[in-house]
């Protein structure tokens, strides 16, 4: 059974920082790795998806890395800023058997 | 290109009673997941239906049940609800081929509360 955990499970940064937010699963077998942004009381922004036969993926100011051998993945952030803040969940793609998600990391940029 | 609905988006049962939640995917998307989301468990796969057929469960009371139409829209219905059923209940959508296939889009989600 796939198992999603991500660390740190809070972090609080001031504005302008480069931050990295980490994700390991514990089956290598996935179809896909993506992130996510959740807004309190809100639905599912994805972020960035890198397929398993990718290695890393980038949109603006995040950047995705996936490592299927060691089954880990990190988002990096880049310039941090205010509306950065959220909580980010990382989510291992089994195909049909759906997405298997971390507990998330609950960001706060300071400004 | 309009995204994934939800309705209703909040909802109030009472132990004991039923509900019935909607989802509209993407135009396109023929693939359509429900996922429950609460505070102890975090998110967790609930089930996905693809061309009306239920192609995976999670690991979920029968009480927990869903359908797909031939236009790709699902429900999902709950029986006999649990105070522990209150939860953020979430549809994603996503269109089975290609590259791209199993990226997942997220519906802003039904909120319900069991009293």
């Amino acid at each position: 059974k796939q198992e999603v955990t991500q660390i740190p499970a809070a972090l609080s940064v001031p504005e302008g920082e480069n931050l990295v937010l980490n994700c390991s699963f514990t089956d290598s077998a996935i179809y896909n790795l993506q992130w996510f942004r959740q807004d309190p009381g809100k639905g599912l922004t994805s972020l960035l998806l890198i397929q398993s036969s990718q290695r890393e993926q980038t949109s603006g100011r995040l950047n995705a890395s996936l490592d299927k051998s060691s089954g880990r993945s990190t988002l990096y952030i880049a310039a941090s800023q205010p509306g950065d803040s959220a909580t980010y969940l990382c989510a291992a793609g089994g195909g049909a058997d759906g997405l298997t998600f971390g507990k998330g990391t609950h960001l706060i940029i300071q400004p | 290109k309009a995204g994934v609905t939800q309705t209703p988006r909040y909802l109030i049962k009472t132990r004991g009673q039923q509900v019935t939640l909607s989802c509209s995917p993407i135009s396109g998307h023929r693939s359509v997941s429900w996922y429950q989301q609460t505070p102890g468990q975090g998110l967790q796969f609930l089930f996905e239906y693809f061309s009306e057929t239920q192609r995976n469960k999670g690991n979920f009371p029968g009480r927990f049940s869903g359908r797909q139409f031939s236009n790709s829209r699902s429900e999902m219905n709950v029986s006999t609800l649990e105070l522990g059923d209150s939860a953020l209940y979430l549809c994603a959508s996503s269109w089975t081929g290609g590259l791209s296939s199993y990226e997942q889009y997220f519906g802003p989600g039904t909120r319900l509360t069991v009293t």
